[in-house]
């Protein structure tokens, strides 16, 4: 079980807008560490897609945002598109356990 | 361009020993950690450990400490994780990844190696 929640899976037409949530506690999130997505295509590396709760790195489209309340964080797809169907992960740092650590992914499928 | 490459993939026994590698390169090596991830078949990723190349200093998850060791060599620009004795359950692709901290509370992985499937398999 990780201590970062997220839905297992998710879906969306093309064209249209999903948001994956990632719930963390009081000694991750909402101790004030950020949060982080990461993208995986199938059958390839973690790709960094979204830093720091909501900064972008070169090359990621705009279509993607992060944002972060609380114990929460989420990230936003809009103008969702085939090549978006992959496996998303939130990650952030637990002071409890002193380690980084990932949600348990959720799987995006474009119908 | 930040670039991780990884050693190829790897077929074991239980009981084996094994180390994979990591070398990195374009950029400055001994100043950033680099961190190992593992993702079990079908599964999600997660965060094993984190070495300073530069000084070798480790930190390891809990969940990994006494399990793999994290070693690095500073003069070949390359990070290891090593077993001992592999179980089945080790079976798995292992990803490195520059481990990058721009201020206390964000700590992520910036750029990420193709990854190492290891099957351990009698």
């Amino acid at each position: 079980q990780s201590v970062l929640t997220q839905p297992p899976s998710m879906s969306g037409a093309p064209g249209q807008r999903v948001t994956i949530s990632c719930t963390g506690s009081s000694s991750n999130i909402g101790a004030g560490y950020d949060v982080h997505w990461y993208q995986q295509l199938p059958e390839t590396a973690p790709k960094l897609l979204i830093y720091g709760n909501n900064n972008r790195p070169s090359g990621v489209p705009d279509r993607f945002s992060g944002s972060k309340s609380g114990t929460s964080a989420s990230l936003a797809i809009t103008g969702l598109q085939a090549e978006d169907e992959a496996d998303y992960y939130c990650q952030s740092y637990d002071s409890s356990l002193n380690i980084g650590i990932f949600g348990g992914g959720t799987k995006l499928t474009v119908l | 361009e930040v670039q991780l490459v990884q050693s190829g993939a790897e077929v074991k026994k239980p009981g084996e020993s094994l180390k994979i590698s990591c070398k990195g390169s374009g950029y400055s090596f001994t100043s950033y950690w680099i961190g190992w991830v593992r993702q079990l078949p079908g599964k999600g990723l997660e965060w094993m450990g984190i070495i300073h190349p530069g000084d070798s200093d480790t930190r390891y998850s809990p969940s990994f400490q006494g399990q793999v060791i994290i070693s690095a060599d500073k003069s070949i620009s390359t990070v290891y994780l090593q077993w001992s004795s592999l179980k089945a359950s080790d079976s798995a692709f292992y990803y490195c990844a520059r481990h990058v901290q721009p201020y206390s509370s964000s700590l992520f992985f910036d750029s990420w190696g193709q990854g190492t499937l290891v099957t351990v398999s009698s």
